[in-house]
């Protein structure tokens, strides 16, 4: 049962618009959200963060959306940059001591120049 | 800052040899470091988490005898494969979560396993 889910495997954008990756997920008890952007044969790279306290967390051309009754968020991108290709992971933690990540299955993100 | 690196970047062993993958902090303190596998076209999935100065917590279906955890410092851990197969074959990635900071947690850059 997979508690956190990206629906799209894929999406494809013109540079310069804007691209939105969506993520939800089930498990209620999940209370911090992060963004993870990964490209072939690397590790995760740390995008953005949001708690569940919150419903939109900005970072330059990056900002997140969570709609907590929804159990969905999205990550915008804008304007998109050929740069930005790459795998992106949605991931959940709840609260603990060891805030375990669960991760999503990734959406490969394609920007056209 | 924030970097975790990993050693080596890619192995390959042959069938029943054991396979050590470091993970280290390179400039802050992680008290707890997490091991995920992934394969192809897959999400990451945790396979255990590391503590310093304990035992490792093992998920649901990771054999915990095949999968050493050694957290032996603040700055490093270490995955050993033993008796590795085939099946084994995946990319090993690390995470370390910053002692007393937030819930982000940062990656190596992972280790490509390849068992002949």
């Amino acid at each position: 049962d997979q508690q956190v889910k990206q629906n799209s495997p894929s999406l494809s954008v013109q540079e310069g618009r804007i691209s939105i990756l969506n993520c939800d997920y089930t498990n209620s008890m999940f209370d911090y959200f992060l963004w993870y952007k990964k490209y072939p044969a690397e590790g995760p790279t740390f995008l953005i963060s949001i708690s569940s306290i919150k419903d939109k967390n900005e970072d330059g051309r990056f900002t997140v959306f969570l709609n907590k009754s929804a159990k969905h968020l999205s990550l915008h991108i804008v304007p998109s940059q050929p740069g930005d290709s790459a795998v992106y992971f949605c991931a959940a933690a709840s609260g603990g001591s060891n805030y375990k990540l669960t991760f999503g299955k990734g959406t490969l993100l394609t920007v056209n120049p | 800052g924030a970097v975790v690196s990993q050693h080596p970047s890619w192995v390959i062993c042959k069938s029943g040899t054991s396979v050590k993958i470091e993970c280290r902090s390179l400039d802050f303190q992680a008290t707890t470091m997490f091991w995920y596998r992934q394969f192809p076209k897959q999400s990451l999935m945790l396979m255990a988490t590391s503590n310093e100065g304990s035992k490792a917590t093992y998920e649901q279906g990771v054999e915990k005898d095949k999968f050493l955890i050694n957290h032996a410092s603040l700055t490093l851990s270490t995955l050993t494969v033993t008796s590795a197969h085939p099946e084994d074959s995946s990319f090993y990635i690390c995470s370390a979560r910053v002692t007393g900071s937030t819930d982000t947690q940062y990656f190596g850059p992972g280790t490509r396993l390849t068992v002949l």
